[in-house]
Protein backbone atom coordinates (compact mmCIF):
# COMPACT_ATOMS: atom_id res chain seq x y z
CA UNK A 1 0.00 0.00 0.00
CA UNK A 2 0.61 3.88 -0.80
CA UNK A 3 1.48 5.85 2.05
CA UNK A 4 2.45 9.24 2.65
CA UNK A 5 3.43 10.64 6.13
CA UNK A 6 3.65 14.64 7.73
CA UNK A 7 6.42 14.90 10.23
CA UNK A 8 5.28 17.68 11.86
CA UNK A 9 1.89 17.64 13.71
CA UNK A 10 1.88 21.66 14.13
CA UNK A 11 3.99 24.85 12.11
CA UNK A 12 4.06 28.03 13.36
CA UNK A 13 5.35 30.91 11.34
CA UNK A 14 4.89 34.69 10.97
CA UNK A 15 3.17 36.58 8.81
CA UNK A 16 5.20 37.62 5.60
CA UNK A 17 7.53 34.62 5.92
CA UNK A 18 8.22 31.80 3.87
CA UNK A 19 6.69 28.80 4.59
CA UNK A 20 7.19 24.98 4.17
CA UNK A 21 4.89 21.90 5.84
CA UNK A 22 6.50 18.49 5.10
CA UNK A 23 5.44 15.69 3.64
CA UNK A 24 7.38 12.17 2.46
CA UNK A 25 5.66 9.26 0.60
CA UNK A 26 5.97 5.73 0.09
CA UNK A 27 4.95 4.04 -2.85
CA UNK A 28 5.65 1.60 -5.68
CA UNK A 29 5.56 3.21 -9.11
CA UNK A 30 4.71 6.63 -10.44
CA UNK A 31 3.23 8.44 -7.34
CA UNK A 32 -0.11 10.59 -7.55
CA UNK A 33 0.53 13.05 -4.84
CA UNK A 34 -1.92 15.92 -3.45
CA UNK A 35 -2.24 18.61 -1.07
CA UNK A 36 -5.55 19.44 0.55
CA UNK A 37 -6.46 22.15 3.16
CA UNK A 38 -9.07 21.75 6.01
CA UNK A 39 -10.18 25.47 7.64
CA UNK A 40 -12.10 25.16 11.02
CA UNK A 41 -15.52 23.47 10.67
CA UNK A 42 -15.07 22.89 6.92
CA UNK A 43 -14.30 20.10 3.98
CA UNK A 44 -11.17 19.26 2.83
CA UNK A 45 -10.16 21.62 -0.73
CA UNK A 46 -8.11 20.63 -3.07
CA UNK A 47 -5.07 22.65 -3.23
CA UNK A 48 -2.74 21.14 -6.39
CA UNK A 49 -1.14 17.53 -7.27
CA UNK A 50 1.45 16.47 -8.86
CA UNK A 51 1.35 13.44 -11.28
CA UNK A 52 3.43 14.35 -13.71
CA UNK A 53 5.83 16.94 -15.46
CA UNK A 54 7.42 19.27 -13.70
CA UNK A 55 9.15 18.94 -10.54
CA UNK A 56 7.51 21.87 -8.80
CA UNK A 57 3.85 22.32 -8.80
CA UNK A 58 1.73 25.71 -8.58
CA UNK A 59 -1.73 25.84 -7.27
CA UNK A 60 -4.43 27.58 -5.37
CA UNK A 61 -3.84 30.68 -2.65
CA UNK A 62 -0.53 31.44 -4.46
CA UNK A 63 0.54 27.49 -2.81
CA UNK A 64 2.91 25.20 -4.91
CA UNK A 65 5.17 22.31 -3.68
CA UNK A 66 8.40 20.92 -4.59
CA UNK A 67 8.36 17.21 -6.23
CA UNK A 68 11.74 15.47 -5.11
CA UNK A 69 12.37 11.83 -6.15
CA UNK A 70 15.40 11.27 -4.50
CA UNK A 71 14.19 12.62 -1.32
CA UNK A 72 10.77 11.21 -2.10
CA UNK A 73 9.50 14.12 -0.68
CA UNK A 74 6.42 16.49 -1.74
CA UNK A 75 6.89 19.36 0.33
CA UNK A 76 4.22 22.23 0.27
CA UNK A 77 5.78 25.66 0.48
CA UNK A 78 4.43 29.56 0.00
CA UNK A 79 6.74 32.66 -0.14
CA UNK A 80 4.47 34.69 1.78
CA UNK A 81 2.29 33.89 4.95
CA UNK A 82 -1.08 35.28 5.26
CA UNK A 83 -2.74 35.00 8.36
CA UNK A 84 -5.87 33.51 6.47
CA UNK A 85 -3.26 30.89 5.77
CA UNK A 86 -4.03 29.12 8.93
CA UNK A 87 -5.71 25.59 8.88
CA UNK A 88 -5.08 22.03 8.86
CA UNK A 89 -3.09 20.81 5.75
CA UNK A 90 -3.26 17.50 4.54
CA UNK A 91 -1.20 15.41 2.12
CA UNK A 92 -2.37 13.00 0.16
CA UNK A 93 -1.30 9.64 -2.01
CA UNK A 94 -3.68 7.80 -4.58
CA UNK A 95 -4.04 4.25 -3.75
CA UNK A 96 -5.06 1.29 -5.95
CA UNK A 97 -8.33 0.09 -3.66
CA UNK A 98 -8.98 -4.16 -3.07
CA UNK A 99 -12.25 -4.32 -5.78
CA UNK A 100 -9.69 -4.24 -8.59
CA UNK A 101 -8.11 -2.62 -11.64
CA UNK A 102 -9.26 1.40 -12.04
CA UNK A 103 -10.59 1.57 -8.04
CA UNK A 104 -8.43 4.27 -6.54
CA UNK A 105 -8.87 6.07 -3.29
CA UNK A 106 -6.69 8.78 -1.88
CA UNK A 107 -4.54 7.79 1.40
CA UNK A 108 -4.11 10.67 3.57
CA UNK A 109 -1.14 11.73 6.09
CA UNK A 110 -2.11 12.64 9.88
CA UNK A 111 -2.52 16.77 8.60
CA UNK A 112 0.05 19.78 9.82
CA UNK A 113 -1.51 22.46 11.42
CA UNK A 114 -0.39 25.95 10.31
CA UNK A 115 -0.64 29.12 12.17
CA UNK A 116 0.63 31.90 10.76
CA UNK A 117 1.27 34.81 13.60
CA UNK A 118 0.61 38.10 13.03
CA UNK B 1 -23.48 23.26 -8.97
CA UNK B 2 -23.64 22.36 -5.06
CA UNK B 3 -21.00 19.79 -5.33
CA UNK B 4 -20.90 16.96 -2.29
CA UNK B 5 -23.60 18.02 0.14
CA UNK B 6 -24.34 15.76 3.24
CA UNK B 7 -26.74 16.15 5.80
CA UNK B 8 -27.08 16.19 8.97
CA UNK B 9 -24.37 18.72 10.35
CA UNK B 10 -24.48 17.72 13.07
CA UNK B 11 -26.18 14.81 15.66
CA UNK B 12 -25.89 13.81 18.67
CA UNK B 13 -26.74 9.80 19.56
CA UNK B 14 -27.73 7.77 22.57
CA UNK B 15 -25.40 4.72 22.34
CA UNK B 16 -27.22 1.71 20.36
CA UNK B 17 -29.67 4.17 18.82
CA UNK B 18 -29.33 4.18 14.57
CA UNK B 19 -28.90 6.67 12.28
CA UNK B 20 -28.15 7.04 8.42
CA UNK B 21 -26.07 10.17 7.50
CA UNK B 22 -27.03 11.20 3.64
CA UNK B 23 -24.31 12.41 0.44
CA UNK B 24 -25.57 13.43 -2.64
CA UNK B 25 -22.98 14.99 -5.72
CA UNK B 26 -24.48 16.56 -8.73
CA UNK B 27 -21.14 16.76 -10.35
CA UNK B 28 -22.14 13.44 -12.32
CA UNK B 29 -19.16 11.28 -10.35
CA UNK B 30 -18.85 7.65 -10.76
CA UNK B 31 -16.66 6.59 -7.45
CA UNK B 32 -17.74 8.04 -4.13
CA UNK B 33 -16.22 7.57 -0.07
CA UNK B 34 -16.83 7.77 2.88
CA UNK B 35 -14.38 9.20 5.88
CA UNK B 36 -13.98 9.56 9.20
CA UNK B 37 -11.72 11.93 10.86
CA UNK B 38 -10.25 11.40 14.24
CA UNK B 39 -7.59 13.86 16.19
CA UNK B 40 -3.89 12.87 15.03
CA UNK B 41 -5.82 10.76 12.79
CA UNK B 42 -5.54 11.77 9.25
CA UNK B 43 -9.06 10.63 7.39
CA UNK B 44 -9.31 7.02 7.56
CA UNK B 45 -11.35 5.57 4.96
CA UNK B 46 -15.18 3.66 5.82
CA UNK B 47 -16.95 2.71 2.40
CA UNK B 48 -16.09 3.24 -1.02
CA UNK B 49 -18.59 3.22 -4.15
CA UNK B 50 -16.74 2.97 -7.29
CA UNK B 51 -19.43 3.02 -9.61
CA UNK B 52 -23.76 2.67 -9.24
CA UNK B 53 -24.66 -0.34 -7.83
CA UNK B 54 -21.20 -1.48 -6.02
CA UNK B 55 -19.87 -0.60 -2.16
CA UNK B 56 -17.03 -2.25 -0.56
CA UNK B 57 -14.92 -1.74 2.61
CA UNK B 58 -12.09 0.42 3.50
CA UNK B 59 -10.06 0.49 6.14
CA UNK B 60 -12.67 1.14 8.99
CA UNK B 61 -16.06 -0.25 7.97
CA UNK B 62 -16.77 -2.58 11.54
CA UNK B 63 -19.88 -1.09 12.70
CA UNK B 64 -21.56 0.82 9.43
CA UNK B 65 -23.05 0.09 6.43
CA UNK B 66 -23.56 1.90 2.96
CA UNK B 67 -25.70 2.44 -0.10
CA UNK B 68 -25.37 3.48 -3.44
CA UNK B 69 -28.76 4.42 -4.13
CA UNK B 70 -28.01 6.31 -7.64
CA UNK B 71 -25.15 7.50 -9.06
CA UNK B 72 -25.81 10.40 -7.09
CA UNK B 73 -26.21 9.40 -3.62
CA UNK B 74 -24.38 7.15 -0.84
CA UNK B 75 -25.33 6.86 2.65
CA UNK B 76 -23.78 5.78 5.58
CA UNK B 77 -25.92 3.57 8.15
CA UNK B 78 -24.80 3.13 11.85
CA UNK B 79 -27.23 0.21 13.03
CA UNK B 80 -26.11 0.83 16.54
CA UNK B 81 -24.00 3.59 17.72
CA UNK B 82 -20.97 3.37 20.06
CA UNK B 83 -18.81 6.12 21.74
CA UNK B 84 -15.94 5.13 19.37
CA UNK B 85 -17.62 6.02 16.47
CA UNK B 86 -18.07 10.00 17.70
CA UNK B 87 -16.23 11.48 15.03
CA UNK B 88 -16.93 13.83 12.23
CA UNK B 89 -17.30 12.00 8.72
CA UNK B 90 -16.92 13.56 5.41
CA UNK B 91 -18.33 12.20 2.21
CA UNK B 92 -16.22 13.00 -1.34
CA UNK B 93 -16.87 12.21 -5.00
CA UNK B 94 -13.81 11.47 -7.25
CA UNK B 95 -13.69 13.24 -10.88
CA UNK B 96 -10.94 11.43 -12.41
CA UNK B 97 -10.57 12.34 -16.67
CA UNK B 98 -7.47 11.10 -17.98
CA UNK B 99 -4.82 13.28 -15.98
CA UNK B 100 -7.34 15.15 -13.66
CA UNK B 101 -7.68 13.35 -10.86
CA UNK B 102 -9.41 15.00 -7.84
CA UNK B 103 -11.82 14.62 -5.42
CA UNK B 104 -14.40 16.78 -3.79
CA UNK B 105 -15.58 16.88 -0.29
CA UNK B 106 -18.52 17.35 1.40
CA UNK B 107 -18.62 19.80 4.52
CA UNK B 108 -19.29 17.11 6.88
CA UNK B 109 -21.20 15.91 9.56
CA UNK B 110 -20.32 16.22 13.27
CA UNK B 111 -21.49 13.41 15.22
CA UNK B 112 -21.64 12.71 19.01
CA UNK B 113 -22.50 9.41 20.65
CA UNK B 114 -23.02 9.69 24.57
Amino acid sequence: AQSVAQPEDQVNVAEGNPLTVKCTYSVSGNPYLFWYVQYPNRGLQFLLKYITGDNLVKGSYGFEAEFNKSQTSFHLKKPSALVSDSALYFCAVRDMLNSGAGSYQLTFGKGTKLSVIP
Amino acid sequence: NAGVTQTPKFQVLKTGQSMTLQCAQDMNHNSMYWYRQDPGMGLRLIYYSASEGTTDKGEVPNGYNVSRLNKREFSLRLESAAPSQTSVYFCASLREVTTVYEQYFGPGTRLTVT
